[in-house]
Order: C-alpha cells, then structure tokens, then sequence
C-alpha cells in the first residue's frame, strides 16, 4: 500500500465542478478495489467497489477506473457537492495467498468550495 | 444494508487505566471483524483480526497483551486498551466482514475517539 505516516494530500475544488481522486495501488495481484468516503470523526462509507477483470464501473455521480498496468485507480465525482467533502480513501484486497483484507492507500482529503 | 454499531463514540480515561471499545454487527453474523486504528490526518492501520470463537491475529508491532480483543459470539467483538497511556490516544474502527453470494463486503463502525489523560 502507499506510506503512511504522511499528510494527506488535498484536493480543492468548486461546487459542481467534477473531482478526480487517484491512487495508486502495490500489489500487482490484487483482485479487488474499493473506494471509501470517510466523514470527520466518522468510520469509512463504501463508495464504489471495482474488480480486476474491468476497467470501469459506473455508479450514481461516481465513476471508478482501474488501469492495471500501472496499478493506478481513480475515483471521479461529477458536479461535486459540499457534501462530497470528506477523505477518500483507495483499499485493494485479493492478491497471492488470497487475503481479503483491506489495505487502505494514504488518502485524500477533497474540499468542496460553495 | 448491513450495519455495524461501536461503542461509545467518544471515551476519556485516566492514564494507567483500561477502557473496552465494543463493535457489533447488527443484522448480520461475522465470523471475523477488524479492529483498525487511525492518527489524525493518517490512513486506517490494521491492528489485527478477530475471529470468533479463537484467538485474534495481531499485525506486526500491535502488543497483544495491551489490546486485548474478545470475539465471544458471532456480533459481537471487543478491544480492550489495558493500562492505557497517552500515546494510545487515537481513533478506533472496527469493520465487520458479510459474506455475500460468495464475495466479501466490509462494513464499517462509526469508531471512538479515546483520549488518554
């Protein structure tokens, strides 16, 4: 996964505008994604959730693309919301000897500008 | 969908005391949940893996004999943060994995803050 222990990079954007989020993953056998949205103070929500044998998925306002060649994931949000503002995280699980557990990637915090 | 309820949200104790955070799965059964810890402005780290009805699995650097976890039934897991100090001063999540056709979803607790003074 990426390094923890570093601040969280920022993402500023104004409302309606649309957002791309990326990450990069480590582990090139890794079969499964997950984007979460962590609220302050809050446990992570489950956003959108992509696996390894596609390259997009689709959901309401959000859009998930996996290139795996580079082992890079993006989250894009169309017409962003202030309540859109939170930290997105990245998890890949899967991978050799098949733990599925998630291992969270660094982080964004996305700030929404009314 | 599936829930996850932890408590409490917010704990202060005393140096050298023990606080017991619980995670329960709500409307569903978990075989295994998650205890997650978490420093401001930091990625969730995995703290171990608690399995019911046998010992957790503790990640490398985690004291097993200073996060006590218990998973006594199929909804219920505990951490216990025993003689507890300032710097386990952190935010606390616990995730609870559903099995679902075959694939595997993790639902998340709300966490608790627990402040050591």
């Amino acid at each position: 996964g990426e390094s923890v222990g570093l601040h969280l990079p920022t993402l500023s954007v104004q409302e309606g505008d649309n957002s791309i989020i990326n990450c990069a993953y480590s582990n090139s056998a890794s079969d499964y994604f997950i984007w979460y949205k962590q609220e302050s103070g809050k446990g992570p929500q489950f956003i959108i959730d992509i696996r390894s044998n596609m390259d997009k998925r689709q959901g309401q306002r959000v859009t998930v693309l996996l290139n795996k060649t580079v082992k890079h994931l993006s989250l894009q949000i169309a017409a962003t919301q202030p309540g859109d503002s939170a930290v997105y995280f990245c998890a890949e699980e899967g991978g050799a000897g098949g733990s599925y557990i998630p291992t969270f990637g660094r982080g964004t915090s996305l700030i929404v500008h009314p | 969908g599936a829930v996850v309820s932890q408590h409490p949200s917010r704990v202060i104790c005393k140096s050298g005391t023990s606080v017991k955070i619980e995670c329960r799965s709500l409307d569903f059964q978990a075989t295994t949940m998650f205890w997650y810890r978490q420093f401001p402005k930091q990625s969730l780290m995995l703290m171990a893996t608690s399995n019911e009805g046998s010992k957790a699995t503790y990640e490398q650097g985690v004291e097993k004999d200073k996060f006590l976890i218990n998973h006594a039934s199929l909804t219920l897991s505990t951490l216990t943060v025993t003689s507890a100090h300032p710097e386990d001063s952190s935010f606390y999540i616990c995730s609870a994995r559903d099995e679902v056709g075959g694939f595997y979803g993790y639902t998340f607790g709300s966490g608790t803050r627990l402040t050591v003074v």
